[in-house]
């Protein structure tokens, strides 16, 4: 069981959009539609914010948003704003009913 | 709302066994409605999931902390633990519990973790 591979930063400018991904295998993501995604600011708990691949939680922002293709699952985040500036995590049910996470992408607000 | 409160010692001796509990409030894990589990994130690491418990008492287990990992319930204080065993320094880490959804890993609740340091 290896985790999901994440770009380790990504930038962007207030106003932009961007995309996150995170890849695995047909075990994982490819095999099922249970990829979530977390978002953690420095010395808090993570917070969910996507789950089922593309759901929002109740009180999570519209400009959040997520999608898959094969064994690739994107967050992507329109309009950044300073408050995005966090860690963010992608996570995939996997066969045998295990969870695996992703190594996480440090998001800069530039 | 339901919180999670994780509890126990934050130093631990090398080979001996790490020993967490988390107390929910706000929602009965004799529900049945949510699966409970356990993550890790080393410092300056990333998260890593332990394992989850039912209600019932099923386990499901990370397969490469499985053969030190213990994760029980106790439906009648509302609390669920962990137990790891021969832990060394790569133990070291802040330690969640959270819930999950559905056990498909959807952990919408979590506590707000706590540091247990592996040293002699």
């Amino acid at each position: 069981q290896s985790a999901l591979t994440q770009s380790a930063s990504v930038s962007g400018s207030p106003g932009q959009s961007i995309t996150i991904s995170c890849t695995g295998t047909k075990s994982d993501i490819g095999g099922y539609n249970y990829v979530s995604w977390y978002q953690q600011h420095p010395g808090k708990a993570p917070k969910l914010m996507i789950y089922e691949v593309s759901n929002r939680p109740s009180g999570v922002s519209y400009r959040f948003s997520g999608s898959k293709s094969g064994n690739t699952a994107s967050l992507s985040i329109s309009g950044l704003q300073a408050e995005d500036e966090a860690d963010y995590y992608c996570s995939s049910y996997s066969r045998s009913s295990t969870v695996v996470f992703g190594g996480g992408t440090k998001l800069t607000v530039l | 709302q339901v919180q999670l409160q994780e509890s126990g010692p934050g130093l631990v001796k090398p080979s001996q066994t790490l020993s967490l509990t988390c107390s929910v409030s706000g929602d009965s894990i004799s529900s049945g409605d949510y699966y409970w589990s356990w993550i890790r994130q080393s410092p300056g690491k990333g998260l890593e999931w332990i394992g989850y418990i039912y209600y019932s008492g099923s386990t499901y287990y990370n397969p490469s902390l499985k053969s030190r990992v213990i994760i029980s319930v106790d439906t009648s204080k509302n609390q669920f633990s962990l137990q790891l065993s021969s832990v060394t320094a790569a133990d070291t880490a802040v330690y969640y519990c959270a819930r999950d959804r559905d056990g498909y890993s959807n952990f919408d609740s979590w506590g707000q973790g706590t540091l247990v340091t592996v040293s002699s």
